[in-house]
């Protein structure tokens, strides 16, 4: 079984268009991520949810609008939708064990986002 | 904000051959971690160092961790082409909430 799981894997879609893509763990863990990966292969983290709460928010539009239904869920909406979004998109998850510190990170497969 | 820096940002050897990645990072840690990429794929987990750890093993792989330099190494014996992919280190933000990783080093082994 995947561990953790986004779909879809592959999203081409027109400049101003609002599309999501969903993310799933089946690990029991209790935060996930949405990273941003870019051409240059960088890594930017963008949402942090532990217990379905907003942990961290780095300086993402306010076109991208996460959304945790529950502990094993988090999707990732965003509205009109740019060239400059184009990037892979990455789920991960990992478990707090307290005092500042978590577990390693499982990451998704990724999303490869293509803004036409 | 960047925590990571890997160097070289791209390795060649040939398959046999050892590969050494390094990475600094710019605050305290509790912990740094070795991630792989291979083409097209979501990050692996290979190994945590924790702070007070100066050197651990797996399989071929051998970190160590300096935290008076705030540096690590990643080692890689006897590649083989299937170790062909990105290396990331990562380590958490001040507090605790997510990992940020370098820019890493892509790694090519041919045969």
């Amino acid at each position: 079984d995947t561990a953790v799981s986004q779909t879809p894997k592959y999203l081409v879609t027109q400049m101003g268009n609002d599309k999501s893509i969903k993310c799933e763990q089946n690990l029991g863990h209790d935060t996930m991520y949405w990273y941003k990966q870019d051409s240059k292969k960088f890594l930017k983290i963008m949402f942090s949810y532990n217990n379905k709460e907003l942990i961290i928010n780095e300086t993402v539009p306010n076109r991208f609008s996460p959304k945790s239904p529950d502990k094993a869920h988090l999707n990732l909406h965003i509205n009109s939708l740019e060239l400059g979004d184009s990037a892979v998109y990455f789920c991960a998850s990992s478990q707090t064990l307290g005092q500042g510190r978590n577990t390693e990170a499982f990451f998704g497969q990724g999303t490869r986002l293509t803004v036409v | 904000s960047q925590q990571g820096e890997e160097d070289p940002q791209a390795l060649s050897i040939q398959e046999g051959e050892n590969a050494t990645m390094n990475c600094s990072y710019k605050t305290s840690i509790n912990n740094l971690q070795w991630y792989r990429q291979n083409s097209g794929r979501g990050l692996v987990h290979l190994i945590l160092i924790r702070s007070n750890e100066r050197e651990k093993h797996s399989g071929r792989l051998r970190v160590t961790l300096d935290t008076s330099k705030k540096s690590s190494s990643l080692l890689i014996t006897a590649s083989r082409a299937a170790d062909t992919a990105s290396y990331f280190c990562a380590t958490h933000n001040q507090a605790g909430t997510a990992l940020i990783f370098g820019k890493g080093t892509t790694l090519s082994v041919s045969s």
